[in-house]
């Protein structure tokens, strides 16, 4: 079946230094694939996606690119911020045969200290 | 108006009680979702409506109980609940099942079993 692996955290950084996260995936088909961000207290927001081989999703400075040939999609950001601090997970969807549920890794907790 | 809106944000329930768990989108969503969060973990799914029927049950407990009253309503009716059930409850929805769209996630329901 689908799955998502993503890095343990925490991951603790300070501020502007540089982030990446892993993620890799294992899928049957073509899935699309998501950054979701929860900040304390809340549901989980789409941070960016991708849904083709070389794409590059971003969004308020997080870059994303979906890696075929290495079925990754690391999530980065050049200088992060303290508001930043929340937990990111990657996901998955794959249709065209399969279900459309997504299916999340375990999550990575991000801390920034000032 | 891209919310989706969950209530109560907290409630705490003894083992006996009987409450219900609302959610409401009005993106004209026709795939409405509820998941189980438990701290540091990633969102299990428990129930799918597609079309206001429901599609998938992920083997829950009978003493939780989905309703989708209209297209843009999903209840999680809650009986005689155990304590290893308190966790944050989140709503989701998205275009239909059958894509690969993102999901727009409430900001859950905090549920403390006592």
């Amino acid at each position: 079946g689908d799955s998502v692996t993503q890095m343990e955290g925490p991951v603790t950084l300070s501020e502007e230094a540089f982030l990446t996260i892993n993620c890799t995936y294992t899928a049957t088909g073509y899935p699309s694939l998501f950054w979701y961000v929860q900040y304390p207290g809340e549901g989980l927001q789409l941070l960016l996606k991708a849904t083709k081989a070389d794409d590059k999703g971003s969004n308020k400075g997080f870059e994303a690119t979906y890696r075929k040939e290495t079925t990754s999609f690391h999530l980065e950001k050049g200088s992060v911020q303290v508001s930043d601090s929340a937990v990111y997970f990657c996901a998955l969807i794959e249709g065209s045969g399969g279900s459309y549920i997504p299916t999340f890794g375990r999550g990575t907790s991000l801390i920034v200290h000032p | 108006d891209t919310e989706v809106t969950q209530t109560p944000k907290h409630l705490v329930m003894g083992m006996t009680n009987k409450k219900s768990l609302k959610c409401e989108q009005h993106m004209g969503h026709r795939a409405m979702y509820w998941y189980k969060q438990k701290a540091k973990k990633p969102p299990e799914l428990m129930f799918v409506y597609s079309y206001e029927k429901l599609s998938i049950n992920e083997s829950v407990p009978s003493r939780f109980s989905p309703e989708c009253p209209n297209s843009s309503l999903l209840n999680l009716h809650l009986h005689a609940l155990q304590p290893e059930d308190s966790a944050l409850y989140l709503c989701a929805s998205s275009p239909g099942q059958g894509t690969n769209e993102k999901l727009f996630f409430g900001s859950g329901t905090q549920l403390s079993v006592l």
